[in-house]
């Protein structure tokens, strides 16, 4: 079993719906958590850290759900703009931080 | 934009070559970390950097790999004798404290020939 595992998707959504990912993880020691968005051949962007009582930063929602092992990101009112992979992030503290592979999301007009 | 950088952006080699790349982090973060990500995968840890000091090594760093941080500042990662399975995109991420986000540079994408 992964460490961290994302359902990979696609996720082809039309323009203004809700979208969201699960991102579970193995090692019930892990400490902080954290979303990241990819743009295809770019570098991972942090999108947000995931905060024990869940947190939101505008049309994103993120999640963190310890007794089952899992974060969540929710998108409202989805752009054209949001198209791309959102990779979860895990950490055990330290220096390790283990990413998933990543859920692919597709916007369309 | 003080961000990370890395250089280069783009390595075209032979195999057999030996390449490096250069990683800049963000100037007061203290820590620095190396990834290799091939298509459809996250980053894969390679290598981590606490200051100058390197705390940890991936097994998936063989002995063709090294990575060095001189002076605590910027860091370099050379592979040495290159062969087709190093071609990935290699990404050099920094941070400030334990368990704080990673803010990753642009990457250096390695194609071997």
């Amino acid at each position: 079993r992964k460490e961290v595992e994302q359902d990979p998707g696609p996720f082809n959504v039309p323009e203004g719906a809700t979208v969201a990912f699960n991102c579970t993880y193995s090692n019930s020691a892990s400490q902080s958590f954290f979303w990241y968005r990819q743009d295809c051949r770019k570098e991972p962007k942090l999108l947000m850290s995931v905060y024990s009582s869940g947190n939101e930063d505008g049309r994103f929602t993120a999640q963190l759900n310890r007794a089952s092992q899992y974060i969540s990101l929710l998108i409202r009112d989805s752009k054209l703009s949001d198209s791309a992979t959102y990779l979860c992030a895990v950490s055990l503290g330290g220096f390790k931080t283990i990413f998933g592979a990543g859920t692919r999301l597709f916007v369309k007009a | 934009d003080t961000g990370v950088s890395q250089d280069p952006r783009h390595k075209i080699t032979k195999r057999g070559q030996n390449v490096t790349f250069r990683c800049d982090p963000i100037s007061e973060h203290n820590r620095l970390y190396w990834y290799r990500q091939t298509l459809g995968q996250g980053p894969e840890f390679l290598t981590y950097f606490q200051n100058e000091a390197q705390l940890e090594k991936s097994r998936l760093l063989s002995d063709r790999f090294s990575a060095e941080r001189p002076k605590g500042s910027f860091s370099t990662l050379e592979i040495q004798r290159t062969e087709q399975g190093d071609s990935a995109m290699y990404l050099c991420a920094s941070s400030f404290g334990e368990s704080q986000p990673q803010h990753f540079g642009d990457g250096t994408r390695l194609s071997i020939l």
